[in-house]
């Protein structure tokens, strides 16, 4: 079983629509939960960043965290054609934070 | 600024042949990072470096493949010898580690390795 589990889709909704991305985790240790969007053919790019539990908005993007579920979620509202990328959610430990585990990441198309 | 540069940004090489992977971080950076990332494996984590010294290469596959960073600003990754199932975009990243939390780390274009 992967420490981290993610949907690699792909998903594909209208501009506009309000998008889910989710990950499920199974190791207890990790603290720091991170979404890096990256587009086609380029690095990743950190997108959000929470440390614990709770949730965390930047304009349209939400991100939520449920430690007793081990289950994270990003949400982006008002979807826009340039919000078309892969998203992956990744986490880290206290201990040794520096070394991230990734999930698969999802692939998200935003239809105009 | 520049940002993490990364060369080649393309390698294609044939089974058995040697493929040297650059990285230069972003200036001021001390921890620098080499991922591999595949359609199967997803984004993985071979090896790091905190000032110039190699912390964790419990993600280096093998043997053939070795990291090194003779200074700061400067870091190699070496297969040898390259085999097709090698064939990923490898990245690096660096950032500036302030010791214990995390920190944002920034990641370069990617190498999209070939090996037939």
């Amino acid at each position: 079983q992967k420490e981290v589990e993610q949907d690699p889709g792909p998903l594909s909704v209208p501009e506009g629509a309000i998008v889910s991305l989710n990950c499920t985790y199974s190791n207890s240790a990790f603290q720091y939960f991170m979404w890096y969007r990256q587009y086609s053919r380029k690095g990743p790019e950190l997108l959000m960043y929470t440390y614990s539990s709770g949730n965390k908005e930047d304009g349209r993007f939400t991100a939520q965290v449920d430690k007793s579920s081990k289950y994270i979620s990003l949400f982006i509202r008002d979807s826009q054609p340039s919000d078309s990328a892969t998203y992956l959610c990744a986490m880290g430990r206290i201990q040794g934070a520096q070394k991230l585990v990734f999930g698969q990441g999802t692939r998200l198309t935003i239809n105009p | 600024d520049a940002g993490v540069i990364q060369s080649p940004r393309h390698e294609v090489t044939e089974m058995g042949q040697e493929v040297t992977l650059r990285c230069k971080p972003i200036s001021g950076h001390n921890s620098l990072f080499w991922y591999r990332q595949t359609m199967m494996r997803g984004l993985e984590l071979l090896i790091y470096f905190n000032n110039n010294v190699p912390i964790d290469d419990s993600g280096m596959p093998e043997d053939r493949f070795s990291a090194k960073m003779p200074n700061a600003s400067f870091s190699t990754l070496k297969i040898q010898p390259s085999e097709p199932r090698d064939s990923a975009v490898y990245f690096c990243a660096s950032s500036l580690w302030t010791g214990g939390s995390y920190n944002e780390q920034f990641f370069g274009p990617g190498t999209r390795l070939t090996v037939l």
